[in-house]
């Protein structure tokens, strides 16, 4: 079975420091991963998936295989960057197309 | 402009009522699917279609059914059998191809049950 773990409801930061929401996956394949984000009152969009390997926004997130975990990170925090966050995983033939997300993390940046 | 267009933005229903949420796209896509977003719970997958005429049963089906006979058009019926219709309701489309490049997602369907 697939499955996605955000063991973080609620993240808080200050601007300027490190942020990193986890991200942990359950699956026997090769799956593809991906980040959505939700701003206040915007639709879901894609932030970024693994297999691009690409710096959205100044957000990284790296696939760790033996650890299952693709967690996103950002070096410095902005205000802006206050959102939802949700992990999402697809995987297999069958299954390529379906996306199953984990629980989201409300990020919230304190100035 | 393409992309996906989810009406109505509110809807209210009383009990045992059937309700049917419309989701339209113009991306030319053709996979089609219907999730349902509660806090604490983020997304689960009601049903999905990866082509006309076809469509399979997602996480949560129960209580809801759909139909695919156009391309472009992917609607939702929440029917008084779903025991907890009330809820924010988002359809996504994506091309179909071997790997997955993502979703579009619609800008959502609130639905409250009164």
């Amino acid at each position: 079975a697939q499955r996605v773990t955000q063991p973080e409801k609620l993240l808080s930061v200050f601007k300027g420091a490190p942020v990193e929401l986890k991200c942990n996956y359950s699956y026997s394949g090769s799956p593809e991963l991906f980040w959505y984000v939700q701003y206040s009152r915007q639709r879901l969009q894609l932030l970024l998936r693994h297999i691009s390997r690409e710096s959205i926004k100044g957000f990284t997130a790296d696939l760790n295989k033996g650890e299952t975990s693709f967690h996103l990170k950002k070096p410095f925090a902005q205000e802006e960057d206050s959102a939802m966050y949700y992990c999402a995983l697809s995987g297999g033939i069958q299954g390529a197309q379906k996306l199953v997300f984990g629980q989201g993390t409300r990020l919230t940046i304190n100035p | 402009d393409g992309g996906i267009t989810q009406s109505p933005k509110y809807l209210f229903r009383k009990e045992g009522q059937n309700v049917t949420l419309s989701c339209e796209q113009n991306l030319n896509h053709d996979a089609m699917y219907w999730y349902r977003q509660d806090p604490g719970q983020g997304l689960r997958l009601i049903y999905y279609s990866q082509i006309v005429n076809d469509f399979q049963k997602g996480d949560i089906a129960e209580g809801y059914s759909v139909s695919r006979e156009k391309k472009e058009s992917f609607p939702l019926t929440v029917t008084s059998a779903q025991k907890n219709p009330t809820a924010f309701y988002l359809c996504a489309s994506s091309k179909r191809q071997r790997r997955n490049y993502g979703y579009t997602f619609g800008s959502g369907t609130r639905l409250t049950v009164v």
